[in-house]
């Protein structure tokens, strides 16, 4: 079945330590996402890719990186900048569209929960 | 900027009892408006999609909203809640394309809690 894997599903990081997050789709998808979800906030935007070899900062990139050499993988780095990553972290992707009412519904792993140790 | 506001951040109904989560947007243009629903430690799953086709709009799961322009709502209902329906659901809406990506703005969540 088509779908998005993350992995791990728990990861934990230590002061000062770089942790890669995996994200994989065999949906075909050009456009791929990451969020992150704390409590009470719903999901906000870390970045996202439209394209291999192209990525843009979402609304809140500082303290995180990506890269996107393939279609199917869009892996998240949260880097030792990031002050407080404790965080459920979901990947999404989607189809293109265009024009105002273009656009797929996106769709989602079963996330990364990361947490500090 | 596109927005959107889940008026209730938790809701409890009783089994078999009508499901009602309330959600406002706030748009410069007609919008596209999505319900997504996440059960615990999992991604999300969508529910239905507006995009300006009929205003009352059908899910899975036995769920629909309807589009009101005039209210600028899009609430989302059930008949008959059941117990595999608890869980968190979120109101989003999709904002201008950039390029060709689908951006979307999230909103805080609305937790569904079914009692028997």
């Amino acid at each position: 079945d088509g779908g998005i894997t993350q992995s791990p599903k728990y990861l934990f990081r230590k002061e000062g330590q770089n942790v890669t997050l995996s994200c994989e789709q065999n949906l075909n998808h050009d456009a791929m996402y990451w969020y992150r979800q704390d409590p009470g906030q719903g999901l906000r935007l870390i970045y996202y890719s439209q394209i291999v070899n192209d990525f843009q900062k979402g609304d809140i990139a500082e303290g995180y990186s990506v890269s996107r050499e393939k279609k199917e993988s869009f892996p998240l780095t949260v880097t030792s900048a990031q002050k407080n990553p404790t965080a459920f972290y979901l990947c999404a992707s989607s189809s293109t569209g265009t024009g105002l009412w273009g656009g797929q519904p996106q769709h989602f792993g079963d996330g990364t929960r990361l947490s500090i140790l | 900027a596109q927005s959107v506001t889940q008026l209730d951040s938790h809701v409890s109904v009783s089994e078999g009892t009508p499901v009602l989560l309330r959600c406002n947007y706030s748009s410069s243009y007609s919008p596209s408006l999505f319900w997504y629903v996440q059960h615990p430690n999992k991604g999300l799953q969508l529910l239905l999609k507006y995009t300006s086709a009929a205003t009352l709009v059908k899910g899975i799961n036995g769920f629909e909203a309807e589009f009101k322009k005039s209210e600028t709502s899009f609430h989302l209902t059930k008949p008959s809640a059941h117990m595999s329906d608890a869980a968190e659901y979120f109101c989003v809406v999709r904002t201008i394309n950039t390029g060709t990506a689908s951006k979307l703005t999230f909103g805080t969540g609305t937790r569904l809690q079914v009692t028997l």
